[in-house]
């Protein structure tokens, strides 16, 4: 299975601030890398896509870098809202692998 | 609205059975691939099954295979997942997703809400 790991686990940034959440899988995954935000309580939302495309409906904001093993999740200008947790995805080959999660906490 | 509503959760003993139902609305169930994703209390999420568009191609994660059957009833706009041999780790909320599939690209654009299984004695 390709493992996928996430840092850091936690962060405490302002608003404002631009966060950046790094992604690593244990092989080769070309751009085959999602991203999802998830609240408390409620079910992921897609944010990014094939590593670089943003879904419809998220704002600007939010990009995705990245090929091969390493990726990025970058957070322009941090917003109130965007406090949540943050999973990268695999989705090179199954079984499908999630990273960890990294929880953003907004000072 | 485009929707997905899971049904079919709730507590069961170890060894027991339940049947998980997700309910599309809003566009055609049978153009998409769909998934199963579950989340134990306080823990991350974690792939659980996939199935093709037209039910011929079906994956499992290994911690439920053998154990979960999913299937899909494309005339009903409804997923499901058939969990067996349940065992106290497989309580956790269970989210069916959508997957578009688009161009060779996988991912999870549309979530429902999750039902929560609790697996007891």
């Amino acid at each position: 299975d390709i493992q996928v790991t996430q840092s850091p686990s936690s962060l405490s940034p302002s608003v404002g601030d631009r966060v950046t959440i790094t992604c690593r899988s244990s092989q080769s995954i070309s751009s085959y890398l999602n991203w999802y935000q998830q609240k408390p309580g409620k079910a992921p939302n897609l944010l990014i896509y094939a590593a670089s495309s943003l879904q419809s409906g998220v704002p600007s904001r939010f990009s995705g870098s990245g090929s091969g093993t390493d990726f990025t999740l970058t957070i322009s200008s941090l917003q109130p809202e965007d406090s949540a947790t943050y999973y990268c995805q695999q989705s090179y080959s199954l079984p499908y692998t999630f990273g960890q999660g990294t929880k953003l906490e907004i000072k | 609205e485009v929707q997905l509503v899971e049904s079919g959760g709730g507590f069961v003993q170890p060894g027991g059975s339940l049947r998980l139902s997700c309910a599309a609305s809003g566009f055609t169930l049978r153009t998409y691939w769909m998934h199963w994703v579950r989340q134990a209390p306080g823990k991350g999420l974690v792939w659980v099954s996939r199935i093709n568009s037209d039910g011929s191609s079906r994956s499992y994660a290994d911690s439920v295979k053998g154990r979960f059957t999913i299937s899909r009833d494309n005339t009903k706009n409804t997923l499901y997942l058939q969990m067996n041999s349940l065992r106290a780790e497989d309580t956790a909320v269970y989210y069916c997703a959508r997957d578009p599939d688009s161009s060779g690209w996988s991912y999870m654009d549309v979530w429902g809400k999750g039902t929560t299984v609790t697996v007891s004695s």
